[in-house]
């Protein structure tokens, strides 16, 4: 049962406009989000993270949204650049384990960025 | 700083051997866990240690098992490889093993079982 879902598995968006990426969840118990970038043969790379205390969290050109009540969150990249085309993981921590139990991960978005 | 080392990059067994990871996290941070990557089932947590202590462990068969040293530095070993065990190992590290806290990963250990 993936508590983590990322329905789209590639997303193709033009460059200098805004990309928007989907996460779902079905755990009640996850309150940590995270967004992870990552490109072929490196490990990802921690881009931003939001607690489920609020709603939105900024930095720079990424903005994550979290939606409770919905079980969404979502990626906002403005303006998207070449440099930003990257497969990329919606991570969640269940409090439950106090964070022991590891991150739960998204299959992940591939993102194209189009010039 | 340099960032989180694995050793080796690429590693070829046959089934039935068994094989050790190497991960060096980065200067000063504490918590290592392990992931293990499959096109299948995505990233899966292997494991996370701290001050060598092994915090919880994932939904893995008793074959995974790992250890982390005095110097934070951590291997993962798999006995009795299976050709479903193919698959890109990643180590991440941060500096307390705090919920929330972000991990740092490593680019991996790209592991093929035939």
């Amino acid at each position: 049962d993936q508590q983590v879902k990322q329905n789209s598995p590639s997303l193709s968006v033009q460059e200098g406009r805004i990309s928007i990426l989907n996460c779902d969840y079905t755990n009640s118990m996850f309150d940590y989000f995270l967004w992870y970038k990552k490109y072929p043969a490196e490990g990802p790379t921690f881009l931003i993270s939001i607690s489920s205390i609020k709603d939105k969290n900024e930095d720079g050109r990424f903005t994550v949204f979290l939606n409770k009540s919905a079980k969404h969150l979502s990626l906002h990249i403005v303006p998207s650049q070449p440099g930003d085309s990257a497969v990329y993981f919606c991570a969640a921590s269940d409090k439950s384990g106090g964070g022991a139990d590891g991150l739960t991960f998204g299959k992940g978005t591939h993102l194209i960025i189009q010039p | 700083k340099a960032g989180v080392t694995q050793t080796p990059r690429y590693l070829i067994k046959t089934r039935g051997q068994q094989v050790t990871l190497s991960c060096s996290p980065i200067s000063g941070h504490r918590s290592v866990s392990w992931y293990q990557q499959t096109p299948g089932q995505g990233l899966q947590f292997l494991f996370e240690y701290f001050s060598e202590t092994q915090r919880n462990k994932g939904n893995f068969p008793g074959r995974f098992s790992g250890r982390q040293f005095s110097n934070s530095r951590s291997e993962m070993n798999v006995s009795t490889l299976e050709l479903g065990d193919s698959a890109l190992y990643l180590c991440a590290s941060r500096p307390l093993a705090l919920e929330g806290s972000p991990l740092h990963f490593g680019n991996g250990t790209r592991l093929t079982v035939t």
